[in-house]
């Protein structure tokens, strides 16, 4: 499929399990973040990537960890899941140059951890 | 100082009546200012961005108004229709290679038939 991509949409997991979700993008677009959704909160950038294996720390960048061996591939891990981490995770990709740096964005996962 | 607020956070509009949302942004090195659209189940998508070199900028039904010495800026939908009813979110960011967007919290509009 063309574009950008998440997988799983949804998951449950329970406190202290790994999980990791998966984003990819056709683009071959150089950066790519990960943020998640709250309400009240908007969207907060988690980490985010500059090209392949080179990342950086977003706003809220605690419990999470991201790699990037491919460009087209951005994993982020939730090492330990929490509660506080229950939230929908989306993934978005960009290109460089351009005027307006357009982000693009994924469907989105819903994690609920229990 | 990264903060960018954001206002009403719920709005009903009749449907043709003119709906506005508000923002507000303290960082003065901020250099693009992009709103975008949020249907439920789906992905945030860019609807118009702005840069601080202009005070208004349109497309079609949906206008930014800026005013870079209040430091807000405001989208604005004339002629509302059900199908504008969606959540959206006003960012902004400081201009460079990594260009990180800060949001803000959302608005949610209905747009009433």
């Amino acid at each position: 499929d063309a574009g950008i991509t998440q997988s799983p949409r949804y998951k449950i997991t329970e406190t202290g399990r790994q999980v990791t979700l998966m984003c990819h993008q056709t683009w071959s677009h150089s950066y790519m973040f990960w943020y998640r959704q709250d309400l009240g909160h908007g969207l907060r950038l988690i980490y985010y990537s500059a090209a392949a294996d080179i990342t950086d720390k977003g706003e809220v960048p605690d419990g999470y960890v991201v790699s990037r061996s491919k460009t087209e591939n951005f994993p982020l891990t939730l090492e330990s899941a929490t509660r506080s981490q229950t939230s929908v995770y989306f993934c978005a990709s960009r290109t460089t140059g351009g005027s307006y740096n357009e982000q693009f964005f994924g469907p989105g996962t819903r994690l609920t951890v229990l | 100082q990264q903060q960018v607020k954001q206002s009403p956070q719920s709005l009903i509009v009749q449907k043709g009546g003119i709906s506005i949302i508000n923002c507000a942004y303290e960082n003065t090195a901020f250099d693009y200012f992009p709103w975008y659209q949020q249907f439920p189940g789906k992905g945030p998508a860019l609807l118009i961005a702005i840069r601080p070199d202009v005070s208004e900028k349109k497309e079609g039904r949906f206008t930014i108004s800026f005013n870079k010495s209040a430091k807000q800026f405001s989208l604005h939908i004339m002629d509302s229709q059900p199908g504008d009813s969606a959540t959206y979110f006003c960012a902004a960011s400081i201009g460079g290679a990594t260009n990180k967007l800060i949001f803000g919290t959302g608005t949610l509009l209905a747009v009433q038939p």
